[in-house]
């Protein structure tokens, strides 16, 4: 159980374009979802917290025009890099919180964008 | 916020030694403390966790222990196998957010 599935896994496109980024929790809903970035060898830098429902919460620095998300039901949330620029390239990562548990957080698999 | 300190960045022991990992957490309110192991490219998975009401949890050969007076906790990984190798991550949480230590890097030498 507690299966988060991430979507695409590998992406490469133009400077200027936008890349959406799916995140499905499979087996659970989840009414929190997290996304994160992540650099070769770094930690996980929280990016926002996405409440189904609601606007997304987003950590100090990130710009919320550039990077939309939307949480429009209890298993899928989607991040948006719009206007995607070279130093947008990066690992992001989603996680979900279990209804249920309230407590862990599962991750996906993570999509790695390279914007050319 | 919370500050989550991890130590050390880099391990490596030898192939049936223990590795131990440690982190500090600066918010008191912090009540939920998970381990996660992330290899290479891949996704982090949750390997141990551990709740401001139990001081120590033991899965085979993972354990974690926690001190709430100090505000420190550890990963405790024995007779270690190269398969262990990977990133590990603490993480520190009030109910909401997860706030992650930097990682430590273990290799298993064989």
């Amino acid at each position: 159980g507690a299966v988060v599935s991430q979507h695409p896994s590998r992406v490469i496109c133009k400077s200027g374009t936008s890349v959406k980024i799916e995140c499905r929790s499979l087996d659970f809903q989840a009414t929190t979802m997290f996304w994160y970035r992540q650099f070769p060898k770094k930690s996980l830098m929280l990016m926002a917290t996405s409440n189904e429902g609601s606007k997304a919460t987003y950590e100090q620095g990130v710009e919320k025009d550039k990077f939309l998300i939307n949480h429009a039901s209890l298993t899928l949330s989607t991040l948006t890099v719009t206007s995607a620029h070279p130093e947008d390239s990066s690992f992001y990562i989603c996680s979900a919180r279990d209804w249920g548990t309230q407590e862990t957080q599962y991750f996906g698999p993570g999509t790695r964008l390279l914007v050319l | 916020g919370e500050n989550v300190e991890q130590h050390p960045s880099t391990l490596s022991v030898q192939e049936g030694d223990s590795a131990v990992i440690k982190c500090t957490y600066s918010d008191s309110a912090s009540n939920y403390f998970p381990w996660y192991k992330q290899e290479l490219g891949k996704r982090p998975q949750l390997i141990i966790d551990i709740r401001s009401n139990v001081g120590e949890k033991k899965d085979q050969r993972i354990a974690v222990t926690l001190n709430k007076t100090a505000k420190h906790f550890s990963l405790h990984i024995t007779e270690t196998q190269p398969e262990d190798s990977a990133v590990y991550f603490c993480a520190a949480s009030t109910g909401n957010q997860f706030y992650f230590g930097t990682g430590t890097s273990l290799t298993v030498i064989p």
